[in-house]
């Protein structure tokens, strides 16, 4: 089974600083995928990046980095610059994948930790 | 980016009424797709994954008589809540996967719909 913790209900971050959103993860797989995605008040999931259990450098995507530490099996995001658009709610999420060298894809359900609300201020 | 639509965003029914809610896949064929619930500032709870041309596999608490799934093509799958009460009043979520070409990096959500019992 597969277990996704965000121990921070709400985070605040004052306008162009750099913000970092933990998540923790418990998993028997040995090939996985994490997710962080972002949710504004309409709802949408939003993707922002992703990291690979294999993958040995740290995903980034523009703004957003993962600090992807696999020992202490953590996937925290990092929001470098923050916006005021980067209000949201954010969820860490993860699923069972298969290896890089087994040649398929992996449409593995997505489990989801508890969110963070993440709040810019002027 | 693969494109998921769902339809509709919202809705408000009557209690005891039935309301189905679609999930297509537009530019790729979705051979999987999952139905997530969520409750205002919760988390996206996994209800089911649907299965092209087979039976959905449901989670365990969740009342597959209820809610209702049909995955009749590789670009669609519907949801139905039947005879809707308040405490389904909810945010429902559809994601999919599958297609040409699609990398594991890749898991594509709908707009979502807000289903409101009255």
């Amino acid at each position: 089974a597969q277990k996704i913790t965000q121990t921070q209900p709400g985070m605040f971050v004052q306008e162009k600083e750099a913000v970092t959103l933990d998540c923790t993860y418990d998993t028997s797989d040995q090939s996985y995928g994490l997710f962080w995605y972002k949710q504004p008040s309409s709802g949408e999931m939003i993707f922002l990046i992703y990291q690979g259990s294999y993958d040995e450098q740290n995903a980034t995507e523009g703004r957003y980095s993962l600090n992807f530490q696999k020992a202490r099996k953590s996937a925290n995001l990092v929001i470098s610059a923050s916006q005021l658009g980067d209000s949201a709610m954010y969820f860490c999420a993860m699923r069972e994948e298969q290896p890089p060298n087994a040649g398929g894809t992996s449409y593995g359900k997505l489990t989801f930790g508890q969110g963070t609300i993440l709040t810019v201020h002027p | 980016g693969a494109v998921v639509s769902q339809h509709p965003s919202w809705v408000i029914c009557k209690s005891g009424t039935s309301v189905k809610i679609e999930c297509r896949s537009l530019d790729f064929q979705a051979t999987t797709m999952f139905w997530y619930r969520q409750f205002p500032k919760q988390s996206l709870m996994l209800m089911a994954t649907s299965n092209e041309g087979s039976k959905a596999t449901y989670e365990q608490g969740v009342e597959k008589d209820k809610f209702l799934i049909n995955h009749a093509s590789l670009t669609l799958s519907t949801l139905t809540v039947t005879s809707a009460h308040p405490e389904d009043s909810s945010f429902y979520i559809c994601s999919a996967s599958g297609g040409k070409g699609a990398r594991n990096t890749e898991a594509f959500f709908g707009q979502g719909t807000r289903l409101t019992v009255v």
